[in-house]
């Protein structure tokens, strides 16, 4: 069965430091989101991609934030300079058509800023 | 605006009891989607069922059922006869409306639920 994948598992990094969150979304998939969830807390939202562009993202992707498809399978979140808060699960997902399917998500990247 | 609230923070329960989780959903929306993911102590989330604002109908799977009652915006899911493999957070989660075709998910805050042998 198709799944989403993440890289790495674990990621550990220093304040200031830039990150790179790899996701391969299933492959006939046209939407992906990225999600976090600091430790204990709920899942949040922080941006939707469609057609190589974002579509929605939330007030949380500030400027520091960034994401990207640079080929036809990767998807990736890259926070240019790590703060200490930023330190969470960050959770891939993917969907067929957006809101008319159910979003199928990753086994996540934890994050961990020193 | 839209939210989730799901009341309870954690249940716990033993072995075969039948165990109900609220949710509570706001929305000024007329057509939007409602979702439930498990997370298990590994830590994925699994996706358990999507249902969209115009079907009311009640929908069982196994041991699974939800209820769905748009005149008190609640989605309750319902395990019976409960198992430890049951142990996990559930999440409850809304999609805004139809418009907004990205269809970001909006979760409450989750029930951890304990299944004691």
């Amino acid at each position: 069965e198709p799944e989403v994948t993440q890289t790495p598992s674990h990621q550990v990094t220093q304040m200031g430091q830039e990150v790179i969150l790899r996701c391969v979304p299933i492959s006939n998939h046209l939407y992906f989101y990225w999600y976090r969830q600091i430790l204990g807390q709920k899942v949040e939202f922080l941006v939707s991609f469609y057609n190589n562009e974002i579509s929605e993202k939330s007030e949380i992707f500030d400027d520091q934030f960034s994401v990207e498809r640079p080929d036809g399978s990767n998807f990736t979140l890259k926070i240019r300079s790590t703060k200490l808060e930023d330190s969470a699960m960050y959770f891939c997902a993917s969907s067929v058509t957006g809101i008319y399917n159910e979003q199928f998500f990753g086994p996540g990247t934890r994050l961990t800023v020193l | 605006a839209q939210k989730v609230t799901q009341a309870q923070t954690e249940i716990s329960v033993v072995e075969k009891e039948d165990v109900t989780l609220d949710c509570v959903y706001e929305t000024r929306d007329t057509t939007y989607y409602l979702f439930w993911y498990k997370q298990p102590p590994s830590g994925e989330l699994v996706f358990l069922i999507r249902r969209n604002s115009f079907d009311e109908q009640n929908e069982i799977s196994g041991r699974y059922s939800w209820n769905f009652q748009k005149s008190t915006s609640s989605f309750n899911f319902t395990i019976t006869a409960s198992q430890v493999v049951d142990s996990a957070v559930y999440f409850c989660a809304l999609t805004p409306p139809i418009y907004n075709q990205g269809g970001k998910l909006i979760f409450g805050q989750g029930t951890e639920l304990s299944v004691k042998p």
